[in-house]
Formats: C-alpha cells, structure tokens, sequence
C-alpha cells in the first residue's frame, strides 16, 4: 500500500539553527500539506501546496518557514531560525483530490 | 478558536462493548468530517468518513453519524477490540476535494479494556 514517508524521524537542533524536514508524497497525488502537534495538543494546519505554489499558509507559518517541491517528488519544510516553541511533531501529508489525506509517520523536532 | 471539540480527553471501554466517541464544531461551512486514528509516534490513520449529504456512514465495525442541525457527530466501534486503543481525532473541512485544510480536534484516547 503506497504511503508517504518523512525523514528523519527525529531531529534534535539547537535554536537559531535551520531545519529542513523531508517528505515523499504518495506518488500521484496532487495536494500537499504540513501539520504540527505540539505535545498533548491537537494537530494544528501549516500550510498547503498545490501546483507547486502555497495554497494557504496558517498564522503559524511566518517568514521563518518554507516549503518547497524541488524535483517532483520530494516536498520539504524548513524553518530558518528555530525556536524553542517549534518543538514539535511534524506531519506531512497528501491527496489525490476527491480522497482523504494520507499522513507520514511524522517528524519529532526538538530544538534545545 | 475552536472550530472542532472533542469534549472527552479520554474514555474507558470493555472489550466487546461498544465506544462512542463525540465530536462537535462550530463552522457552519465544515461540509465533510473524518475519523483519524493515532498511536503514538506514528502519523494520523484515516479511519472512515461522511459528508453533509448523509447522516451515517458505514465500514465494518466503525460507524459515523452525522447530525448537521446540531452540529455533531459521533463514532461508533462495534465491538471494541484492544487494538482499537489509540487517540482518535476529529477533523472537518468546507469539501472533501481540493487542497482544502482539515481542522482537528484535540483527541481522545480510547481505552479498551481486555
């Protein structure tokens, strides 16, 4: 069964440093998201992609964040300066249009 | 701004019995709803779905009904077995196509007692 992937599956970084979490989409889907769970929290939106531009991008998704599809399959997030406030799980997740979104196992960043 | 609650943290239920987990939002424009399922340090599973234009959905022992007048719903597992321990959340969206967003619940995290 096709899944999507993310790496790595922990990340631990120093604040201020730059993260990049990867993802591999489902292979023909088209809709791209971020989600993020901070501990004992719900799973709160980032930001979605499609047709390789954002679609929409929540509050929480400020100019410290990008995401980018560099080659058609890859789908990756990077923070530029992390704070201590974006320890998090990060989800990745995709469609294919009239379906349900399927998410990665996740990414635990922690930032010290 | 909660847009979608899940009143309940947690709830205990025997096995074979049957869990009900309840869900309520707010977005009058929240057209399509879904039951994720969570174990820890694994990603959201999708469970079962219902759009506005139904009341109940089916799919083997889970069922979700949907009550739009008063902006509910609610899973049913029938029975409950002990894999069904997990965190289950509630998400909505305006439409179940697109790139559309789903806001989630906080969660609550089901017991099954063997």
């Amino acid at each position: 069964e096709p899944e999507v992937t993310q790496t790595p599956s922990h990340q631990v970084t120093q604040m201020g440093q730059e993260v990049i979490l990867r993802c591999v989409p489902i292979s023909n889907h088209l809709y791209f998201y971020w989600y993020r769970q901070i501990l004992g929290q719900k799973v709160e939106f980032l930001v979605s992609f499609y047709n390789n531009e954002i679609s929409e991008k929540s509050e929480i998704f400020d100019d410290q964040f990008s995401v980018e599809r560099p080659d058609g399959s890859n789908f990756t997030l990077k923070i530029r300066s992390t704070k201590l406030e974006d320890s998090a799980m990060y989800f990745c997740a995709s469609r294919a249009g009239y379906t349900e979104a399927f998410f990665g196992q996740g990414t635990r960043l922690t930032v010290v | 701004d909660q847009q979608v609650k899940q009143n309940s943290p947690s709830l205990s239920v025997q096995e074979g019995r049957i869990s009900i987990l309840n869900c309520d939002y707010t977005n009058s424009m929240f057209d399509y709803f879904l039951w994720y399922k969570k174990y820890p340090a694994e990603g959201p599973t999708f469970l079962i779905s219902i759009s506005s234009i139904k009341d109940k959905n089916e799919d083997g022992r889970f069922t979700v009904f949907l009550n739009k007048s008063a902006k509910h719903l609610s899973l049913h597992i029938v029975p409950s077995q002990p894999g069904d321990s997990a965190v289950y959340f509630c998400a909505a969206s305006p439409t179940n196509f697109g790139n559309e967003k789903l806001t989630f619940g906080t969660g609550t995290r089901l017991t099954i007692i063997p």
